[in-house]
């Protein structure tokens, strides 16, 4: 596809419970970045990734949120022991290379939602 | 990065050129002025950027005041479609910050 691709667009999950999100970026983009957006809020940046590595995780909010990029494509958003805080939109982005000056191109996210 | 204030919300008739504005009285000389929006549903889309000249490009102008402390989104023919909140977010090119910090944006209705 041409656009960032998220799956799935919708996860219901119950308190405790461990789930992956998954992020297609676009084909060549070398930079991919995570976002979570709660209601009423602008998006809230987790992690970046340049290549296969994380240049950046501060955004992560603790130790139960890992995500990973094993290839330099497709990236996973882990959370373990979900809590119900959690719940919100998770947004992946990708750019062409690291941003400078240029533009980064959003999925259309995963809506969250933790019982 | 500067911190950047917007109105919450505004409202334009269809048509009529929308004039986001927002203020960045902190910004660096090196910080870009970024502005994204966001229809219901689907992520950020980028509209436009700029560092000190007036930029523009098929969706939108970009007007920044000499001093850079403020700066203009301009939609010269709102549609329906045009319906977003619309992010202004000021951010440096240094290697390494690939942050984009989004603050609560101006919701724009575009009133038929």
């Amino acid at each position: 596809g041409a656009g960032v691709s998220q799956t799935p667009s919708n996860k219901v999950t119950e308190k405790g419970k461990y789930v992956e999100l998954r992020c297609d970026p676009i084909s060549g983009h070398t930079a991919l970045y995570w976002y979570r957006q709660s209601l009423g809020q602008g998006p809230e940046f987790l992690i970046y990734f340049q290549g296969t590595g994380a240049a950046d995780d501060s955004g992560l909010p603790n130790d139960r949120f890992f995500a990973v990029r094993p290839e330099g494509s497709v990236s996973t958003l882990k959370i373990q022991r979900t809590e119900r805080g959690d719940s919100a939109v998770y947004l992946c982005a990708s750019s062409l290379t690291p941003l400078g000056s240029t533009e980064a191109f959003f999925g259309q996210g995963t809506r969250l939602t933790v019982v | 990065d500067a911190k950047t204030t917007q109105p919450t919300s505004m409202d334009c008739a269809e048509g009529r050129a929308a004039n986001l504005p927002c203020n960045h009285s902190t910004i660096s000389g090196n910080e870009y002025v970024y502005w994204y929006r966001q229809i219901h549903s689907q992520g950020p889309q980028y509209i436009i950027h700029g560092l000190k000249n007036n930029e523009t490009n098929e969706m939108a102008s970009l007007i920044i005041t000499e001093d850079r402390k403020s700066s203009t989104l301009i939609l010269p023919h709102a549609t329906l479609r045009d319906t977003a909140v619309y992010y202004c977010i000021v951010r440096s090119p240094d290697f390494g910050n690939e942050k984009l910090t989004f603050g609560t944006g101006t919701r724009l209705t575009i009133i038929p």
